[in-house]
């Protein structure tokens, strides 16, 4: 079974641009969450997503949105890009949400110019 | 609100002596912990989870209420285990949301 992907792997944006992040889920899963990695503040949570419908969302930003196909795949935006941006995106997947059972993808690397 | 603590950023051992990475909460429901590893160049994994009550790998992890902890231990460290430890924590209310500590890098040394 595949596990989770994440597209692209890097990007380099600039300030003031926008961005969009994709994950495919495991095959079956229907929860997808996503995470935002840096030195400083760690693994924060953005939002999760669960047949389409956003179940949680994180501290940041409207900058940052996202949304679940019905197919399970997601998607990630972030709008007018700050240097703070700059980070690992980590998309996780599960069967039902329990946490027990997510699996990360590798992450897209963000670079904010 | 909830807080994961790990207060070691780093932590060097030998080969073959025992390992224990900290971890500390504050939440005042009823949580689950779980700990996770990432390996060089891989992705983040989970490790175990206090529910279960396994062993993985050798490691073990006891939820101790009261000192509202959940270290993670190995009696005899292998050069494999080199690798990123986060421990994290889901909220009886929050979903399926993760809080994270800071994590802590270990490295066995040979």
């Amino acid at each position: 079974k595949a596990g989770v992907t994440q597209t692209p792997r890097y990007l380099i944006k600039t300030r003031g641009q926008q961005v969009t992040l994709s994950c495919s889920p495991i095959s079956g899963h229907r929860s997808v969450s996503w995470y935002q990695q840096t030195p400083g503040q760690g693994l924060q949570f953005l939002f999760e997503y669960f047949s389409e419908t956003q179940r949680n969302k994180g501290n940041f930003p409207g900058r940052f949105s996202g949304r679940q196909f019905s197919n399970s795949r997601s998607e990630m935006n972030v709008s007018t890009l700050e240097l703070g941006d700059s980070a690992l995106y980590l998309c996780a997947s599960s069967l039902g949400g329990t946490a027990s059972g997510w699996f990360f993808g590798p992450g897209t690397r963000l670079t904010v110019l | 609100a909830q807080r994961v603590t790990q207060p070691e950023k780093l932590l060097s051992v030998f080969k073959g002596a025992p390992v224990e990475l900290k971890c500390n909460y504050s939440y005042s429901g009823s949580p689950e912990l779980f700990w996770y590893v990432q390996y060089s160049r891989q992705r983040l994994q989970l490790l175990l989870r206090h529910i279960s009550r396994e062993s993985i790998k050798g490691f073990t992890a006891d939820l101790n209420k009261g000192e509202t902890s959940f270290h993670l231990k190995k009696p005899f460290a292998q050069e494999e285990d080199s690798a990123m430890y986060y421990c994290a924590l889901k909220q009886e209310t929050s979903g399926s949301r993760l809080t994270f500590g800071e994590g802590t890098q270990l490295t066995v040394n040979p």
